[in-house]
């Protein structure tokens, strides 16, 4: 049982280039969740998803898209880098289940660098 | 808007001894769940502990304990007989509901714990 997988693992991107994040659950979670995480701070959510086809912004938002065609992959697209967007990127999942909301898990995280 | 506050951004210990960092919360909600998640140098998010918020009773996981005080708002964790490998970020988390209906975590800034020998 694999859990949660994020590739890369590092990347470095010069402005203006683009990418995508990879993450991919095993777990059959229906929910999943793209995190950034700055130095010194706690994770801030960008995009989440409640379900494959349906995707919602968090709250740093800007400069990224999501989107959810299966329920095991959840790939995080950075368009046109900046500098702003050089962070450690977390990828997690958890699932509701009859008596509530269980196994928040998260990958190992990307380390994400734009020069 | 619900924010955790953790107020001790650096804390250290003394291999075998006992720690208790602070956390505190701001909602309005009264169903909800608090978490304690570890991130050691590998960067890895590692859940220590869960707490919901309608049991009274504190959570345990071994050697972690927490004590949560809804009315105050404040979910402290507790390291007993602290070891070298306890050295790490620990970061509070309290979960609410996002506008779409989805559950999201909301993190403190963290407290970095070093367990010395």
């Amino acid at each position: 049982n694999a859990g949660v997988t994020q590739t890369p693992k590092f990347r470095i991107l010069k402005i203006g280039q683009s990418m995508t994040l990879q993450c991919a659950q095993d777990m059959n979670h229906n929910y999943m969740y793209w995190y950034r995480q700055d130095p010194g701070m706690g994770l801030k959510l960008i995009y989440y998803s409640v379900g494959a086809g349906i995707t919602d912004k968090g709250e740093v938002p800007n400069g990224y898209n999501v989107s959810r065609s299966t329920t095991e992959d959840f790939p995080l697209r950075l368009e046109l880098a900046a500098p702003s967007q050089t962070s450690v990127y977390f990828c997690a999942s958890s699932y509701e289940g009859l008596t509530g909301h269980y196994g928040y898990t998260f990958g190992s995280g990307t380390r994400l660098t734009v020069v | 808007a619900q924010t955790v506050t953790q107020s001790q951004p650096e804390m250290s210990v003394q291999e075998a001894e006992t720690v208790t960092l602070s956390c505190t919360y701001d909602t309005s909600e009264n169903n909800y769940y608090l978490f304690w998640y570890k991130q050691p140098p590998s960067r890895q998010m590692i859940l220590v502990i869960r707490q919901e918020a309608y049991k009274q009773q504190n959570a345990t996981e071994n050697r972690f304990s927490v004590n949560f005080q809804k009315a105050a708002k404040s979910f402290s964790l507790k390291i007993s007989d602290s070891q070298l490998g306890d050295t790490a970020m620990y970061f509070c988390a309290f979960m609410t509901k996002t506008q779409g209906g989805s559950e999201k975590l909301v993190f403190g800034k963290g407290t970095k714990l070093t367990v010395n020998p």
